[in-house]
């Protein structure tokens, strides 16, 4: 079967940094996708993972451990508009699969 | 402008009914898919496209039928609407692996 495992929500503070973690077991792989979706938009791609190690793109990066099965997002200097659902997938041979989604809230 | 744009954007319709969702991309992507989005916020995927031939058929009553007249476009028609068909539809194109999916807008379908 299918696995992508993300916390169902998180919560903190303007300025503050915060880790969410995914985890995965899918029958294949071929690279790992963070999106980023407000309420009531479409999801927007973030980052790509298809290698070990980190991407860093301005305040947002992304690891992956292909060993272990697991990525995370970092988001830096947390801004209110940071506010949104944040999403893991994993691309499996010829399509997405999308994790539940974290739900960040970010606090002044 | 807009890279994927699918329409209605909302639509309320009654059990029983037959409707159709546009989806059109302008970025030359090869490949097209629709995605569910239920209530949980969950995205999963119902087919995709690659220049007009059908390549994946996920496990999708065959009440949904996507249509694709040419490479830049997708449509999805739903026969005889349930309740558990509310939603939100996603539209999506792609073409180089690294830059992912483009999403359109989304259409929320409320049956009633």
């Amino acid at each position: 079967g299918q696995n992508i495992d993300q916390p169902t929500e998180m919560t903190a503070t303007e300025g503050a940094i915060v880790q969410i973690n995914c985890t995965y077991q899918t029958s294949g792989f071929n690279g790992l996708f963070w999106y980023q979706q407000h309420a009531g938009e479409a999801p927007t791609f973030l980052s790509y993972n298809v290698l070990d190690g980190l991407e860093e793109k301005g305040r947002f990066s992304s690891f992956l451990s292909r060993s272990k099965g697991y990525s995370y997002l970092l988001l830096k200097e947390l801004q209110m508009k940071d506010s949104a659902s944040y999403l893991c997938a994993v691309y499996n041979t010829d399509k997405l699969i999308f994790g539940t989604g974290t739900r960040l809230q970010v606090f002044p | 402008d807009t890279a994927v744009s699918q329409t209605p954007k909302y639509l309320v319709t009654q059990m029983g009914n037959d409707k159709s969702i546009k989806c059109e991309q302008n970025l030359g992507h090869d490949t097209m898919y629709w995605y569910k989005q239920d209530s949980k916020k969950f995205l999963k995927i119902m087919f995709s496209y690659n220049n007009k031939e059908l390549i994946i058929n996920e496990t999708v009553p065959n009440r949904f039928s996507p249509k694709s007249p040419d490479k830049a476009h997708l449509n999805l028609h739903i026969n005889s609407l349930e309740l558990g068909d509310s939603a939100v539809y996603f539209c999506a194109s792609s073409n180089r692996l690294n830059y992912g999916y483009t999403f359109g807008s989304g259409t929320r379908l409320t049956v009633v």
